[in-house]
């Protein structure tokens, strides 16, 4: 399962509180990505990295922050969770240069926000 | 901006009936398809991509550029088939990331 993980696995959390999810890889890929999985919508980018300190906005950023001061790791905070942040969190990996350049995801979090 | 739609949100078969899960895209450049497959409560696999032109589990998709689409196709379902399937494309841009449809449940019956 190329080595991604994800931390928690499950929360549910209340309205106006912080919360901190992990993805965490032993891929030594660059590229690290956020996605939200919602009934028919699909998965929706919400923010991605590109090395080390180097991020980015996806589609659906908003009310969401990210960090990685490491290579393996990418944290995804919700800085005021709200009830529309209820969803299931997929992170992915990728390193692009590689001939057939693949995304692999994580087992997911599922996030609800009561 | 592109986009990816898959118009079928559910698809039931008989098992060994053929399936075809239907995938258009709108893209002005060169972009990547891909099919990856989501049985129940795990995490995203890729099925198969465009430009690898392989057969896996049986399925396969062929590229039609003129129509922009990336049908994903199966001539005998089986049981263990049941999943949702998420077509996705990824740009000719430098970010990696990729644009995914609604998906398609698809559900073998026996």
């Amino acid at each position: 399962d190329a080595g991604i993980t994800q931390s928690p696995r499950h929360k549910v959390t209340e309205t106006g509180t912080p919360v901190t999810l992990r993805c965490h890889q032993t891929e030594n890929h660059r590229y690290m990505y956020w996605y939200r999985q919602d009934p028919g919508h699909g998965l929706r980018l919400i923010h991605y990295s590109y090395g080390v300190k180097d991020t980015d906005k996806g589609e659906v950023s908003d009310g969401y922050s990210v960090s990685r001061s490491k290579t393996e790791d990418f944290l995804l905070t919700l800085e005021s969770a709200t009830s529309s942040q209820t969803s299931v969190y997929f992170c992915a990996i990728s390193e692009p240069g590689t001939g057939q350049e693949t995304q692999y995801f994580g087992p997911g979090t599922r996030l609800l926000v009561l | 901006a592109q986009r990816v739609t898959q118009p079928e949100k559910l698809l039931s078969v008989f098992k060994g009936a053929p399936v075809e899960l239907k995938c258009n895209y709108s893209y002005s450049g060169s972009p990547e398809l891909f099919w990856y497959v989501q049985y129940s409560r795990q995490r995203l696999q890729l099925l198969l991509r465009h430009i690898s032109r392989e057969s896996i589990k049986g399925f396969t998709a062929d590229l039609n550029k003129g129509e922009t689409s990336f049908h994903l196709k199966k001539p005998f379902a089986q049981e263990e088939d049941s999943a949702m399937y998420y077509c996705a494309l990824r740009t000719d841009t430098g970010r990696r990331a990729l644009t995914f449809g609604s998906g398609t449940r698809l559900q073998v019956q026996p």
